[in-house]
């Protein structure tokens, strides 16, 4: 089984929908993260949690939030999805020590 | 914006061949990753630099930190089809900060 786990792996919608994705992990790493990914763009951090009381905007928020349910969990919804956020999402985890991030598998939203 | 400028964002060349990638920003960063994403998966890490000059080698592949911290490169020597993929830079500011990543470059091995 995968370390970090995304779902769903693929989602279509339509715009104006309210959409989340989920991502667990056992690596039992305090830090996890989402980032967005578009062609040409690299990834681009949206929000970031250094333990479960502790949420960060990223890069770009707008139209995104997030909850850390528990240490293992991490996930992303979007209230009202609109087609430029037809994207890949990742979710990430890491350590303090290293500061590896550990992926997952990505989830691939498009918005109609 | 994107803090962090990779150049090129595309590089197709022959097997066999020598190539530099190179990550740049105008900001000081504490540490450096530089990741590797073949089509499918999430990036994966290749190597983490922190100090200003200090010069790492993983087989064929060379990383180095500008001395002020600023920047990076990844030289390949003798690239082969298996080095195809999506080379990703990324900084943190410090130990408790963010990671962000450089735009990318798409490398390309024809054989």
């Amino acid at each position: 089984d995968a370390d970090v786990t995304q779902t769903p792996r693929n989602r279509i919608t339509k715009t104006g929908k309210r959409i989340m994705l989920e991502c667990s992990q056992t690596k039992g790493h305090d830090r996890m993260y989402w980032y967005r990914q578009d062609p040409g763009l690299g990834l681009r951090l949206i929000y970031y949690s250094f333990d479960v009381k502790d949420i960060n905007k990223g890069e770009i928020s707008d139209g995104y939030s997030v909850s850390r349910q528990a240490q293992a969990k991490f996930s992303l919804s979007l209230e009202s999805a609109i087609p430029n956020q037809t994207a890949l999402y990742f979710c990430a985890t890491s350590d303090y020590v290293s500061g590896e991030l550990f992926f997952g598998e990505g989830s691939r939203l498009t918005v109609l | 914006t994107q803090l962090l400028e990779q150049s090129p964002q595309f590089l197709s060349i022959q097997e066999g061949e020598n190539l530099t990638v190179y990550c740049n920003s105008s900001s000081v960063f504490s540490s450096l990753q530089w990741y590797r994403q073949e089509p499918g998966e999430g990036p994966v890490l290749l190597v983490t630099v922190v100090t200003g000059g200090e010069v790492k080698k993983l087989k064929r592949l060379t990383f180095q930190f500008g001395d002020a911290r600023k920047d990076s490169s990844l030289h390949i020597t003798a690239a082969q089809p298996g080095d195809t993929g999506l080379y990703l830079c990324a900084g943190a500011y410090s130990s408790a900060s963010k990671i962000i990543f450089g735009s990318g470059t798409r490398l390309s091995i024809r054989p």
